[in-house]
């Protein structure tokens, strides 16, 4: 089993709907949780962090954390053409300083 | 400067020869890590220095594989007698604390894409 998991996609959206992305992780001691963008081409772009258990707003983001049950998930709100990306789910596995563990990511596509 | 540089942005090449990628980290930052993203994966750990000692390189898939930051600031990923399996992006990320924390918040470089034939 991967450390981390993501559903790999695509998930096609409508626009103005919400998109919900998840993320599962197998080490219970993981304190820190991130989600990036990417676009095609482009390098990783941090969006929204997470450390606590529920959740945590940022615009139009939403960070969702159950670390119970070892999941981390992403809303987007009023979806835009603009946010079509991979997003990327990271884990700061084990607490080290040998950076994140990076699930494949789950490519989203909003439809106009 | 202004963000992390890495070079060159493109590299091919052929089966069997060295390849050295640059990474210039933001000025001051004391945490470089590199990545290895293969086409549809995630980025994959390689190794993390902090300043220039080389803390963690269990990510590093071979041999082959070399990395060095020697005065603490640029840094170099060379390969040796390049394989078709290392075709990937490069990724290296900077950041300014050291520690469990210095992972929190990386700024990435936008990568070098090696293509060996």
């Amino acid at each position: 089993q991967k450390e981390v998991e993501q559903n790999s996609g695509p998930l096609s959206v409508p626009e103005g709907a919400i998109a919900s992305l998840n993320c599962t992780y197998s080490d219970r001691v993981s304190q820190s949780f991130f989600w990036y963008r990417q676009y095609s081409g482009k390098s990783p772009e941090l969006i929204m962090s997470i450390y606590s258990n529920g959740d945590k707003e940022d615009g139009r983001f939403t960070a969702q954390l159950n670390k119970a049950s070892q999941y981390v998930s992403l809303l987007i709100r009023d979806s835009q053409p603009s946010d079509s990306a991979t997003y990327l789910c990271a884990v700061n596995i084990r607490g080290g300083a040998d950076g994140l563990t990076f699930g494949k990511g789950t490519h989203l596509i909003i439809q106009p | 400067g202004a963000g992390v540089s890495q070079s060159p942005r493109y590299k091919v090449a052929k089966r069997g020869q060295d390849v050295a990628l640059r990474c210039d980290p933001i000025s001051g930052h004391v945490s470089l890590f590199w990545y290895q993203q293969a086409l549809g994966q995630g980025p994959e750990f390689l190794t993390y220095f902090q300043n220039e000692a080389q803390l963690d390189k269990s990510g590093l898939p071979s041999d082959r594989f070399f990395a060095e930051r020697p005065e603490g600031s640029v840094s170099t990923l060379k390969i040796q007698r390049t394989q078709q399996e290392d075709s990937a992006v490069y990724l290296c990320a900077s950041s300014p604390r050291t520690g469990p924390s210095g992972a929190n918040v990386l700024t990435f470089g936008a990568g070098s894409r090696l293509t060996v034939l």
